[in-house]
């Protein structure tokens, strides 16, 4: 099973900066990675597939990317309806498996 | 639009069983597979597997081998998954999803999530 470590597990920020969450992967694999946002009590929300393109309607201020087993989710400037928990999923191999999470709060 | 439906809560017992439903409207039900998330309080999301909507074939994940199965009806466009001898470690939300757009299995449609608590 490929594990998928998050970093940091929390990061304090304020709206307008510029912010970037880490996923790593215990394996190699190419672009089969997604990034998720989830606000309380809701369903979490595609933003990113294929570790570099935005799902449909997400804003451009969202980017992926990939650097061999290190993945970047980039919030280009934050605004207050960003403050949410962010996952990312591999989907490369059977189990798919998600990392625990980043969770945004503001400073 | 697309969009799951689930069941609502469930209070469930240790060693009892849970069926949670998703409904599916506003595509053709047969042409996507369905996904099986939860998400335990504390812990990260877990895929469960997934279900073959036209010929019904499953793919569990071993963590939930032999206590799980996904089964559909095509002619209600509902897909169940059920949860064999539960314990407290259950407790969770449940989510159904899909990849609609092909984004080769990430998912951007879910359900609103079913509660299911473990509890004596």
């Amino acid at each position: 099973e490929i594990v998928m470590t998050q970093s940091p597990a929390t990061l304090s920020v304020s709206p307008g900066d510029r912010v970037t969450l880490s996923c790593r992967a215990s394996q190699s694999f190419s672009s089969n990675l997604a990034w998720y946002q989830q606000k309380p009590g809701q369903a979490p929300r595609l933003l990113i597939y294929g570790a570099s393109t935005r799902a449909t309607g997400i804003p451009a201020r969202f980017s992926g990317s990939e650097s061999g087993t290190e993945f970047t989710l980039t919030i280009s400037s934050l605004q207050s309806e960003d403050f949410a928990v962010y996952f990312c999923q591999q989907y490369h191999n059977w189990p798919y498996t998600f990392g625990q999470g980043t969770k945004l709060e503001i400073k | 639009q697309v969009q799951f439906v689930q069941s609502g809560a469930e209070v469930k017992e240790p060693g009892a069983s849970v069926r949670v439903s998703c409904k599916a409207s506003g595509y053709t039900f047969t042409n996507f597979a369905i996904h099986w998330v939860r998400q335990a309080p504390g812990q990260r999301l877990a895929w469960m597997g997934r279900i073959n909507t036209a010929q019904g074939n499953t793919k569990y994940s071993e963590k939930f081998q032999g206590r799980v199965t996904f089964t559909r009806d095509t002619s209600a466009t509902t897909a169940y998954m059920e949860l064999s001898s539960l314990t407290s470690e259950d407790t969770a939300v449940y989510y159904c999803a899909m990849d609609l757009q092909n984004y080769s299995d990430a998912f951007d449609i879910w359900g609103q999530g079913t509660l299911v608590t473990v509890s004596s």
